[in-house]
């Protein structure tokens, strides 16, 4: 396991299609996080889980985004009804619980890049 | 609300000059976290630092090193004897001491461009 591994790279998508990405995280961390970034800025928070629970998730995460980890394992971030202000780069990362309640870092995945047309 | 500021949207050196990339930040956290991320073109971010709230020491790096100053809620980078691989994206985040949480808050991006 070399690191976080997002699929697809690159993904374009008709306005109002859904899309479906999906994050494997490092295996024995147990807290992954999702990420969107657009052009010229930095990422922003979307949501978080610990293990297969969704702890929180941000306002930018309109009822159109449902984020799932299924086991604590890998996660899937899911756009429906997909408009073209959801194009960007989503970004997850994951981090381990291991030194505890130190922050340790994040380890981010290269990203998928969606493309809205 | 927590926030970061990169005040330097873009940075052009020339190899081997010193170049220090500036980070700004709010927030009503007691404890916290900084941190330097670089986004190379390949989009994916290298974690750089992690400096909690509590230690004010400077660090360095090999060429790297980061200036943190609480009185002036200020957490700069300085990259020393620039390379053209240090050619880069650098966000600075913040986070706050959520049961260890990453719930990063970047700043909008520092481009560096090291020129041969």
């Amino acid at each position: 396991d070399t690191g976080v591994s997002q699929n697809p790279r690159h993904k374009i998508t008709k306005r109002g299609q859904n899309v479906t990405f999906r994050c494997d995280p490092i295996s024995e961390h147990n807290r992954l996080y999702w990420y969107r970034q657009t052009l010229g800025q930095g990422p922003e928070f979307l949501t978080y889980f610990q293990n297969e629970a969704q702890l929180e998730k941000s306002r930018l995460l309109s009822d159109r985004f449902s984020a799932e980890r299924p086991k604590g394992s890998f996660s899937t971030l899911e756009i429906q009804r997909t408009e073209q202000g959801d194009s960007a780069m989503y970004l997850c990362a994951s981090s381990s619980e291991v030194d505890r309640p130190l922050n340790t870092e994040a380890f981010f995945g290269q990203g998928t890049r969606l493309t809205v047309v | 609300a927590q926030k970061v500021t990169q005040a330097q949207t873009e940075i052009s050196v020339v190899e081997k000059e010193d170049v220090t990339l500036d980070c700004v930040y709010e927030t009503r956290d007691t404890t916290y976290y900084l941190f330097w991320y670089k986004q190379p073109p390949s989009g994916e971010l290298v974690f750089l630092i992690r400096r909690n709230s509590f230690d004010e020491q400077n660090e360095i790096s090999g060429r790297y090193s980061w200036n943190f100053q609480k009185s002036t809620s200020s957490f700069n980078f300085t990259i020393t004897a620039s390379q053209v691989v240090d050619s880069a994206v650098y966000f600075c985040a913040l986070s706050e001491a959520d049961q260890g949480a990453q719930k990063l808050v970047f700043g909008q991006g520092t481009r560096l461009t090291i020129n041969p």
